[in-house]
């Protein structure tokens, strides 16, 4: 069974820095295309960014409003992905999701920038 | 970047309804497109991918057609459980945007 489990959420100050995690399970990690994506409260879905399989590159691409501040990265070895936030703004108060594929998300795990 | 738009932004329907949602693309997409349901603080569950391929397990009161900008996700008769927001993802190319949802009730 496909699982994807997200953690590192929580609450940071305007101009803070969190880092997200994804830890997969239950298919070939390593010859993923994992992406996240978010919703603020409330609001849609945007989507935030994917990263390659290695194999393929392992290049990265972003919604134009995290270019510059978020970078997401991956390790193989424990079949999990990460986002890495800075300079975080109010606007990306939301909850984040990872996926694996089009049909496997995660449960997906709370950001809020506060002061 | 492609922009995804859906209509209606809402609607009410009673069980038993036939529901149309469509969704427009700025640009040709071909077939690559995604139709997901979302319900309150779920993650979004994958109904129809590549505009009309229902995904495993999805009942076949839901279908899904068009090509190139226009697309439609039909519910051909509405159930009390298909109470949600329904998204449209193109996935044609980077950014994979969503269109802004529609979201469903019963009358």
């Amino acid at each position: 069974e496909v699982q994807l489990v997200e953690s590192g959420g929580g609450l940071v100050k305007p101009g803070g820095s969190l880092r997200l995690s994804c830890a997969a399970s239950g298919f070939t990690f390593k010859n993923s295309w994992p992406s996240w994506a978010r919703q603020a409260p409330g609001k849609g879905l945007e989507w935030v960014g994917r990263i390659k399989s290695i194999t393929d590159g392992g290049t990265t691409d972003y919604a134009a409003p995290v270019i510059g501040r978020f970078t997401i990265s991956r390790d193989d070895s424990k079949n999990t992905v990460y986002l890495q936030m800075n300079n975080l703004q109010i606007e990306d108060s939301a909850v984040y999701y990872c996926y694996s594929s089009h049909s496997d998300w995660g449960q997906g795990t709370l950001v809020t920038v506060s002061s | 970047d492609i922009q995804m738009t859906q209509s209606p932004s809402s609607l009410s329907a009673s069980v038993g309804d036939r529901v149309t949602i469509t969704c427009q693309a700025s640009q040709d997409i071909t077939t690559s497109l995604n139709w997901y349901q979302q319900k309150p603080g779920k993650a979004p569950k994958l109904l129809i991918h590549d505009a009309f391929n229902l995904q495993t397990g999805v009942p076949s009161r839901f279908s899904g057609s068009g090509s190139g900008t226009d697309f439609t996700l039909t519910i051909s008769s509405l159930q009390p459980e298909d109470i949600a927001t329904y998204y449209c993802q193109q996935y044609d190319s980077v950014p994979r945007t969503f269109g802004p949802g529609t979201k469903v009730d019963i009358k």
